[in-house]
């Protein structure tokens, strides 16, 4: 069964830092990993989508990372804001069968940048 | 496209009553996803569709959980009767298929709150 950790739970910067949040697979079975940001209340946001070929995945501040063998990935965040304030959520898709819609997600890291 | 849309976005009800959660996911996607999220648990899928069919269903809870898809636009979760446990966010999420974009994106939810 696919557990995925995220490490570490909450994390508190000042604005301006830059900063890594690490998600953990125990299976390297996968399809692709992806990162999403929950704001409190919402719903949750597609960040960065990594296909399993994939080594990393960059878009505006962000950059997320994939080693599948070892089952990481990181999410790099450049320049922190207090807008990037939120939880940060990573899932993992297996690769086939009946269990490819199977997106398994970590508990979360919930970030706060202070101003 | 507006993305999944789900409805009501909140739902209070009492122990007992039925409830209907409904879900349009995004047009051409192929995949479409019922997940729950509490504090204790975090998300949890509980069933997806792939083309309108139920694929994997071993999330589901109880048979008091029954989930539907009558067309490719239209999905609806129920649950007959409700109790307070399942007092959590009920999330959609719809996805292309995996020959394509896999990316998942999510509806902004339904708080549920049975009393």
């Amino acid at each position: 069964k696919q557990e995925v950790t995220q490490i570490p739970a909450a994390l508190s910067v000042p604005e301006g830092e830059n900063l890594v949040l690490n998600c953990s697979f125990t299976d390297s079975a996968i399809y692709n990993l992806q990162w999403f940001r929950q704001d409190p209340g919402k719903g949750l946001t597609s960040l960065l989508l990594i296909q399993s070929s994939q080594r990393e995945q960059t878009s505006g501040r962000l950059n997320a990372s994939l080693d599948k063998s070892s089952g990481r990935s990181t999410l790099y965040i450049a320049a922190s804001q207090p807008g990037d304030s939120a939880t940060y959520l990573c899932a993992v898709r297996p690769t086939g069968g009946t269990s490819y819609g199977k997106l398994t997600f970590g508990q979360g890291t919930i970030l706060t940048v202070h101003p | 496209d507006a993305g999944v849309i789900q409805s009501p976005r909140h739902e209070v009800t009492e122990m007992g009553q039925e409830v209907t959660l409904r879900c349009k996911p995004i047009s051409g996607h192929d995949y479409l996803f019922w997940y729950r999220q509490t504090m204790m648990r975090g998300l949890e899928l509980l069933i997806y569709f792939n083309n309108n069919v139920p694929i994997d269903d071993s999330g589901m809870p109880e048979d008091r959980f029954s989930a539907k898809m009558p067309n490719a636009s239209f999905s609806t979760l129920k649950i007959q009767p409700s109790e307070p446990r399942d007092s959590a966010v009920y999330f959609c999420a719809s996805s292309r298929d995996r020959l394509m974009n896999t990316e998942a994106f999510f509806g902004q939810g339904t708080r549920l709150t049975v009393v």
